[in-house]
C-alpha cells in the first residue's frame, strides 16, 4: 500500500505570493490532516479534511486555506506569504475517521524570501 | 487553551542507559494520547494510548497513560544511537491533535 505522498519537496516563495501544496492519503483513507512545523516550534495543527469537507481548522489566519478533491488528496493554498510561513508542511493521513494514529508524508519545505 | 507539554526538552545519554520521557496534556474531550518518532522529516508512529489500552509495548519501547494525572510516559530502555531522534506526544480530540515541543534525544556510543 503507498503510503502518503506530498509535493513538491521544497517550494520558495517571495513575500507576499501564494504557495499551493499537495497532499495525497493512503489508498482508501479519507481524512487528511495539515500541520506546520516552524523552525524550533512543534507540529502546529492547520487544517482537517475528512470526505471532501473542512472539518476543523487550528489556531492560523484566513490567508491558510485548503480543499479535499473527490479522490482524497488535498491542497493547502497559503496567499500572501510572510517571511514567518517558512516551515515543513506535513501532512497526515488517520487509519479511521478521527485523530487516531496517523501516517505523515514527508514533507513540503516551503521558504518565504 | 489545549496544551501539551513534554519534558526534558532535550536529553544526551550513552548508549545502553534507560531513558524517561514525559508528556502532559490539557486537550478538550480528550479521546486518545499518541507518540511519535521523528528523525529527519516525516514523524513515524509509535504509540497510541486510550482509555481503554492504557499501556502499550513495542520492543525496548513501552509507555503508559495516566488518565487521572492526565500524564503519559515514554520509555526506552537498552538505548541505541538508532534512537536519537526527537519524540513527539500529542494529545486528541475528535477533530484535533496537539503535538507538544517534543523531546529531543542524543544518544551517544
Amino acid at each position: 500500500e503507498a503510503g502518503v505522498t506530498q509535493s513538491p519537496t521544497h517550494l520558495i516563495k517571495t513575500r507576499g505570493q501564494q504557495a499551493t501544496l499537495r497532499c495525497s492519503p493512503i489508498s482508501g483513507h479519507t481524512s487528511v490532516y495539515w500541520y506546520q512545523q516552524a523552525l524550533g516550534l512543534g507540529l502546529q495543527f492547520l487544517l482537517w479534511y475528512d470526505e471532501g469537507e473542512e472539518r476543523n481548522r487550528g489556531n492560523f489566519p484566513p490567508r491558510f486555506s485548503g480543499r479535499q478533491f473527490p479522490n482524497y488528496s488535498s491542497e493547502l493554498n497559503v496567499n500572501a506569504l510572510e517571511l514567518e510561513d517558512s516551515a515543513l508542511y506535513l501532512c497526515a493521513s488517520p487509519r479511521e475517521r478521527g485523530p487516531y494514529e496517523q501516517y505523515f508524508g514527508p514533507g513540503t519545505r516551503l521558504t518565504v524570501t | 487553551e489545549d496544551k501539551v507539554v513534554q519534558s526534558p526538552l532535550s536529553l544526551v545519554v550513552h548508549e545502553g542507559d534507560t531513558v524517561t520521557l514525559n508528556c502532559s496534556y490539557e486537550v478538550t474531550n480528550f479521546r486518545s494520547l499518541l507518540w511519535y518518532k521523528q528523525e529527519k522529516k516525516a514523524p513515524t508512529f509509535l504509540f497510541m494510548l486510550t482509555s481503554s489500552g492504557i499501556e502499550k509495548k513495542s520492543g525496548r519501547l513501552s509507555s503508559i497513560l495516566d488518565k487521572k494525572e492526565l500524564s503519559s510516559i515514554l520509555n526506552i530502555t537498552a538505548t541505541q544511537t538508532g534512537d536519537s531522534a526527537i519524540y513527539l506526544c500529542a494529545g486528541s480530540s475528535y477533530d484535533k491533535v496537539i503535538f507538544g515541543p517534543g523531546t529531543s534525544l542524543s544518544v551517544i556510543p
